[in-house]
């Protein structure tokens, strides 16, 4: 089944300490993107990932670190959280193409106290 | 950059009825993508629609339908015979006809109620 992956679903953590949410795809897709959910402002995009090794900051960058070293993984780190990254974090992937429709992943919900 | 608005925090239909949800959008781009994601309690996010801006018909999906008015930059969604399993948070998103354009730029949702 094609699907997007995330761990934890859910995280209660503390201020300062780092962690890392999990996300793959097994569609073979080229982008990958993280992005969170906060009430009133919608869905913004974090960071994405054209492609092995290639990454970029999306609208929302501060606070947050990734990687791309394998095609299937994209994970987000938080190396020091603080409250007001406490949100929903939905990972996406898709084809490069421009048609390419993007799969969104089950979403973490993250609260740091 | 491009914007998306969906004024309508709240809506609210009876059940087997229809509903229409507003999205505006600013872009000066002539090709993109615009879609509705509906966004069930579970917080998954299902795709119910999309429509490309270089086509002047209409998208369907069964009850639902867009209404795309793209000199207006207007791209509501109809729900036809609404259902209790309608009831969500929907998101209007755009997205660049660019083939780097992956990003998807959502409004801020509207929380439908569907009543019994």
């Amino acid at each position: 089944e094609a699907q997007v992956t995330q761990n934890p679903r859910y995280l209660i953590t503390v201020t300062g300490k780092k962690l890392t949410v999990t996300c793959s795809q097994n569609m073979n897709h080229e982008y990958m993107s993280w992005y969170r959910q906060d009430p009133g402002l919608g869905l913004r995009q974090i960071y994405y990932s054209m492609n092995v090794e290639a990454t970029d900051k999306g609208d929302v960058p501060e606070g947050y670190k990734v990687s791309r070293k394998e095609k299937r993984n994209f994970p987000l780190i938080l190396e020091s959280p603080s409250p007001n990254q406490t949100s929903l974090y939905f990972c996406a992937s898709s084809l490069r193409t421009s048609t390419g429709t993007q799969y969104f992943g089950p979403g973490t919900r993250l609260l740091v106290l | 950059a491009q914007t998306v608005t969906q004024s309508q925090p709240e809506m609210s239909v009876q059940e087997a009825e229809t509903v229409t949800l507003s999205c505006t959008y600013d872009t000066s781009e002539s090709d993109y993508y615009l879609f509705w994601y509906k966004q069930p309690p579970s917080r998954q996010m299902i795709l119910v629609i999309r429509q490309e801006a270089y086509k002047q018909q209409n998208a369907t999906e069964n009850r639902f339908s867009v209404n795309f008015q793209k000199a207006a930059k207007s791209f509501s969604l109809k729900i036809s015979d609404s259902q209790l399993g309608d009831a969500a948070m929907y998101f209007c998103a755009y997205r660049t006809f660019m083939e780097y354009g992956n990003k998807l730029v959502f409004g801020a949702g509207t929380i439908l109620r569907v009543k019994s």
